[in-house]
């Protein structure tokens, strides 16, 4: 079975709309972490959110967990064409904090 | 702001050889792990490093991995005989905790064996 499956695979807006990315999860997890990759770059740490909380924010970013649904949504309030990458939920559901990444969501965001 | 370093950003190596990626965790960090990603496919986990000891592995993890903590700042990952399947981007992690606590990624080495 797939941990941290994020959807939609493709996502396309324009400059100063929201944009929403979920993911989901088949077993308990200790926290959930949302990433961002632009091309072939690093994965830069975007907000973690641990299983005991429902909502996080943190600037344009607003996270939410909904651990009955075993699930997790991240928006992006007003996009700018400097979020265009793609976003990863992680999630930390063994005893040594490792880490399993789903696909990933790409966000192309258009001026 | 602190960040993971890593180096080589792009190792190009013939199969059969070895190659010794590197890497510097975030200074006052105690746990670090090792990633890779192999073009347009998911970030897999390989190798969680705390107190000079292995504390997990992934089964990608085998006999031709090893990692290290030289001294008190590097951290590395060894492939003793590379395949053509190694190719892929390696990620470094670190962080300060275990459970709850954020990972920290370097850039990557983007490794090629040909």
């Amino acid at each position: 079975s797939q941990q941290g499956e994020e959807d939609p695979q493709a996502l396309s807006i324009q400059e100063g709309e929201n944009a929403t990315m979920n993911c989901s999860y088949k077993t308990s997890i200790n926290n959930l972490q949302w990433y961002r990759q632009n091309s072939g770059r690093g994965l830069v740490h975007l907000i973690l959110i641990r299983s005991n909380e429902r909502e996080k924010h943190s600037g344009r970013l607003r996270v939410t967990l909904d651990t009955s649904k075993k699930s997790s949504s991240l928006l992006i309030t007003a996009s700018r064409a400097a979020d265009t990458a793609s976003y990863f939920c992680a999630t930390d559901n063994s005893g040594y904090s490792t880490l399993t990444f789903g696909k990933g969501t790409m966000l192309l965001v258009s001026p | 702001e602190p960040e993971v370093t890593q180096t080589p950003s792009h190792q190009v190596t013939q199969m059969g050889q070895e190659v010794i990626l590197r890497c510097v965790p975030i200074s006052n960090h105690l746990y670090f792990y090792w990633y890779r990603q192999i073009l347009g496919q998911k970030v897999e986990f390989l190798v969680s490093f705390y107190n000079n000891e292995i504390s997990e592995k992934s089964e990608i993890f085998d006999d031709q991995f090893s990692v290290e903590r030289p001294d008190g700042s590097n951290f590395t990952l060894k492939i003793r005989s590379t395949k053509l399947e190694d190719s892929a981007m390696y990620f470094c992690a670190s962080s300060e905790g275990a459970l709850s606590t954020e990972q920290y990624f370097g850039p990557g080495t983007r490794l090629t064996v040909t």
